[in-house]
This record gives C-alpha cells, sequence and structure tokens, in this order.
C-alpha cells in the first residue's frame, strides 16, 4: 500500500507564508492526494486534495511534484488558528482511503 | 451540510462488557470507516464499508466487528472489550471514489478499565 512521510512538526511565525512537504513516493498512478487538519479536541476536516495539478482554494494551496512523489501544503497566510495536525493521505478509486499517518503538528507563534 | 452523528462521545467502561458504539449519517453516502486515534500513533482505520452489507477490514480490525445493514448506520461493536481498545474513536464518511471529500464525526472517547 502507498505510504505518505511528512516531517512530525513545524513552527511558523504568525502572518507568514507555511509549506508542509509530504513524501508519497510509492503512489499509483489513480491516487489522489488528500489534506486534512485536525484541531485540538476535534475531529479531521478536509483542507484539499488533487491528482496531479496543483490546486487552490480559499484554506490552501496544493502544489504537486511533476512525478507526483511528493506534494506540499501551502499556508498563504498562517493564524493562531491555524494550528493543529496536518495529514497527507491518498484516496484511491477502489474507494477507500489509505492510511493516516502521524501527521504534521503546525505550531504557530504569535 | 454533511453531518455525522456519534453516540455516545464520552464511555467508561469495564473489561469484557459489551459495548457499540454508534455512527449515523445525513448525506446518504456509500463509504462510511472507523478510526482509532492513540497518541503518537495518528488515526489508523478500523473498518471501512463500502455499502450496505459490504464491510472490509482496516489496519487494526482486531477485537472490533461492525455491520451495514442500512446505509445511514454503520455501529462499531466491541464484544469483550480490553483496557488496550481505551482510545478516541472517529467515524468517517463519503462518497466512494479517490476524489470525494471524507467528513469525521465528533469523536467518541472510551475508556476500558
Amino acid at each position: 500500500d502507498a505510504k505518505t512521510t511528512q516531517p512530525n512538526s513545524m513552527e511558523s511565525n504568525e502572518e507568514e507564508p507555511v509549506h508542509l512537504p509530504c513524501n508519497h513516493s510509492t503512489i499509483s498512478g489513480t491516487d489522489y492526494i488528500h489534506w486534512y487538519r485536525q484541531l485540538p479536541s476535534q475531529g479531521p476536516e478536509y483542507v484539499i486534495h488533487g491528482l496531479t495539478s496543483n490546486v487552490n482554494n480559499r484554506m490552501a494551496s496544493l502544489a504537486i511534484a511533476e512525478d507526483r512523489k511528493s506534494s506540499t501544503l501551502i499556508l498563504h497566510r498562517a493564524t493562531l488558528r491555524d494550528a493543529a495536525v496536518y495529514y497527507c493521505i491518498l484516496g484511491n478509486n477502489a474507494g477507500n482511503m489509505l492510511t493516516f499517518g502521524g501527521g504534521t503538528r503546525l505550531m504557530v507563534k504569535p | 451540510e454533511a453531518q455525522v452523528t456519534q453516540n455516545p462521545r464520552y464511555l467508561i467502561t469495564v473489561t469484557g462488557k459489551k459495548l457499540t458504539v454508534t455512527c449515523s449519517q445525513n448525506m446518504n453516502h456509500e463509504y462510511m470507516s472507523w478510526y482509532r486515534q492513540d497518541p503518537g500513533l495518528g488515526l489508523r482505520q478500523i473498518y471501512y464499508s463500502m455499502n450496505v452489507e459490504v464491510t472490509d477490514k482496516g489496519d487494526v480490525p482486531e477485537g472490533y466487528k461492525v455491520s451495514r445493514k442500512e446505509k445511514r448506520n454503520f455501529p462499531l461493536i466491541l464484544e469483550s472489550p480490553s483496557p488496550n481498545q481505551t482510545s478516541l474513536y472517529f467515524c468517517a464518511i463519503r462518497r466512494t471514489g479517490g476524489a470525494d471529500t471524507q467528513y469525521f464525526g465528533p469523536g467518541t472517547r472510551l475508556t476500558v478499565l
């Protein structure tokens, strides 16, 4: 099964951009790349997803490497409310979501 | 708005006493799933269901059972709970397909003494 690898933690200053990396070197051609985040005491929530092209939404941007073996979640201006654990996971066309890894704990300093 | 309801939200029980955690959805989504979350281990999938009467094991199914008799409900059953099943449990739903967004419930914190 394709897995993802993320740094355990990252720090950022408030109002600065944050780039959260994810490696998925064994991704298959039909796997979508999803990002979720989990705020303290809450269930995970959807952030963004993509297949091959870079994606933007109101929360974040997703940059996908040309070979699709890595991706980067970009928060353009981190706020204190963005402090959370960010998970990069893969969703395949068989329907199941592959395993969540440990995620990256993002700390935002005022 | 997608709504995933879990009950109970908190439960303290004793070893061996059968329990069921319910999960229901209002979206008519085919896919439902159970995860457990433990410190340092992230979210691990227990079981998932692609549709009514279709269930399959996730990464950590031992000690759990599920059923999917109707589309909106996906209960998690612990026939004989043990202390190592003390955890935070999340139910999730989505349409099938690799691109679809997954919606999570609020979580059930289970303690087995």
